[in-house]
């Protein structure tokens, strides 16, 4: 079993609509980050949390350390938005970034 | 501030030989870390570098090999290339420990 299990894989929405991905981890972490990637691979960081909740502009991430599960909402999604997701955890040992699978959104006019 | 820059952007290797990627942080950024993407296994972390040093190492053969000079500037290495070896090359610096990553456009080797 991976250490960092996303859901869904894809997720196809009409723009406005409002988007969850979800990100769940089963080793020690000392923070979850959350990236995106778009055609062509450019990673941009959009989050990086270790409690509680962070938002920047649409996009709001929450995490909840006890149950090793964080979320990265997407309000009124727009097709500029379409990209795969990926849920990053940094482990408290080692201090590696290991990752989840991504999650391929794609946002429909 | 000038972001993460990765050279080259695209190249292309015959098995058996060898590459050099390069990677120039973000100025002041004094680490620096690899990570290799693939369609197969996704992302997965290969080594990172701070202040010259190696601090992590991912689960690669001994045929990855990196290095970070003084001004942070880093390159790996892969020598006797297989076709597995293609991927996406990332590459993505950070001031310290406990500070957010910045990525590199990354490199896209092709082995043939």
């Amino acid at each position: 079993k991976n250490e960092v299990e996303q859901s869904p894989q894809n997720l196809t929405a009409q723009e406005g609509e409002f988007i969850t991905i979800n990100c769940s981890y089963s080793v020690g972490i000392s923070a979850l980050h959350w990236l995106q990637q778009h055609p062509g691979g450019g990673i941009v960081s959009l989050f990086m949390l270790s409690s509680g909740k962070k938002k920047h502009g649409r996009l709001i991430a929450t995490i909840n350390i006890q149950e090793k599960h964080s979320s990265l909402h997407i309000t009124a999604s727009h097709p500029r938005d379409s990209a795969v997701y990926i849920c990053a955890v940094l482990k408290a040992a080692g201090n590696k970034l290991t990752f989840g699978g991504g999650t391929r959104v794609l946002v429909k006019p | 501030k000038a972001g993460v820059t990765q050279t080259p952007r695209y190249l292309i290797k015959t098995r058996g030989q060898q590459v050099t990627l390069s990677c120039s942080p973000i100025s002041g950024h004094r680490s620096v870390s690899w990570y290799q993407q693939t369609p197969g296994q996704g992302l997965q972390f290969l080594f990172e570098y701070f202040s010259e040093t190696q601090r992590n190492k991912g689960n690669f053969p001994g045929r990855f090999s990196g290095r970070q000079f003084s001004n942070s500037r880093s390159e790996m290495n892969v020598s006797t290339l297989e076709l597995g070896d293609s991927a996406l090359y990332l590459c993505a610096s950070r001031f310290g420990p406990d500070y957010e990553q910045y990525f590199g456009p990354g490199t896209r080797l092709t082995v043939t």
